[in-house]
C-alpha cells in the first residue's frame, strides 16, 4: 500500500539555519504530494503541494521539489525563525478515486533564538 | 464560514464513557473525513463520508467507534465505552464535492479526548 517515511525529529535548530526536513514515499502511479503544518495546539494547515513529477511547492519560504526518480519531496527553507517551530507532516494523495491522505509520521521542529 | 469547525476543542470522560465529537464542514463542502492522532504520532486515516453515507470506514477499529453524517447538521464521531487508549487528538477534515487532484482537504483545529 502507499506510504510516506519522514526523518525523525526532533530537529533543533539555531535561527538563520538552513532547513531540510526528508520525505520519501511509496505509492503506484503518480501521487499528489502535501506538506502540512501544525503549530503548538492548532490544527493542520497545508504549507504547500505539488501535483506532479518535477513541480516545486513553495510557500512562507518554504520549498519541496517533486522528485519522481527518488520518490522524494523534501522541505527545505533556507533561513528559519523561531516562529517555524511546530510539527511538519509529508503527506500523499493517490491518483485513483478517492481524496484520503496517506500521512508520514511528522517531524518536530524546534528553533532557538 | 471560516472553515471546518470542531467540537468540543478538549473533552474529559472516565473509563466507560461515550464521547462525541462534532465537526461541521466548510461552506459547499461535501465530503468529510476523520482522523485520529494519537500522542507522538501522525495522523491515521478513520473514515470518510459523504451526506448520510459512509464511503470508506477502513480505519475506523471494528468495535465502539462509529461516524454518521446526517442531511442535516454536523458529522458526528461517537465512541461508546472509552478507554484510555482512546485519549488523542481527532481531526476532522472536508473537502468538496468534486474530486480532483486538485482539491486539498482543509482541517478543523481537532478535538482533544483525554480519558481518565
Amino acid at each position: 500500500g502507499d506510504s510516506v517515511t519522514q526523518m525523525e525529529g526532533p530537529v533543533t535548530l539555531s535561527e538563520e539555519a538552513f532547513l531540510t526536513i526528508n520525505c520519501t514515499y511509496t505509492a503506484t502511479g503518480y501521487p499528489s504530494l502535501f506538506w502540512y503544518v501544525q503549530y503548538p495546539g492548532e490544527g493542520l494547515q497545508l504549507l504547500l503541494k505539488a501535483t506532479k513529477a518535477d513541480d516545486k511547492g513553495s510557500n512562507k519560504g518554504f520549498e519541496a521539489t517533486y522528485r519522481k526518480e527518488t520518490t522524494s519531496f523534501h522541505l527545505e527553507k533556507g533561513s528559519v525563525q523561531v516562529s517555524d517551530s511546530a510539527v511538519y507532516f509529508c503527506a500523499l494523495l493517490p491518483n485513483n478515486a478517492g481524496n484520503m491522505l496517506t500521512f508520514g509520521g511528522g517531524t518536530r521542529l524546534m528553533v532557538k533564538p | 464560514n471560516a472553515g471546518v469547525m470542531q467540537n468540543p476543542r478538549h473533552l474529559v470522560r472516565r473509563r466507560g464513557q461515550e464521547a462525541r465529537l462534532r465537526c461541521s464542514p466548510m461552506k459547499g463542502h461535501s465530503h468529510v473525513y476523520w482522523y485520529r492522532q494519537l500522542p507522538e504520532e501522525g495522523l491515521k486515516f478513520m473514515v470518510y463520508l459523504q451526506k448520510e453515507n459512509i464511503i470508506d470506514e477502513s480505519g475506523m477499529p471494528k468495535e465502539r467507534f462509529s461516524a454518521e453524517f446526517p442531511k442535516e447538521g454536523p458529522s458526528i464521531l461517537r465512541i461508546q465505552q472509552v478507554v484510555r487508549g482512546d485519549s488523542a487528538a481527532y481531526f476532522c477534515a472536508s473537502s468538496p464535492p468534486h474530486l480532483s487532484r486538485a482539491n486539498v482537504l482543509t482541517f478543523g483545529a481537532g478535538s482533544r479526548l483525554t480519558v481518565l
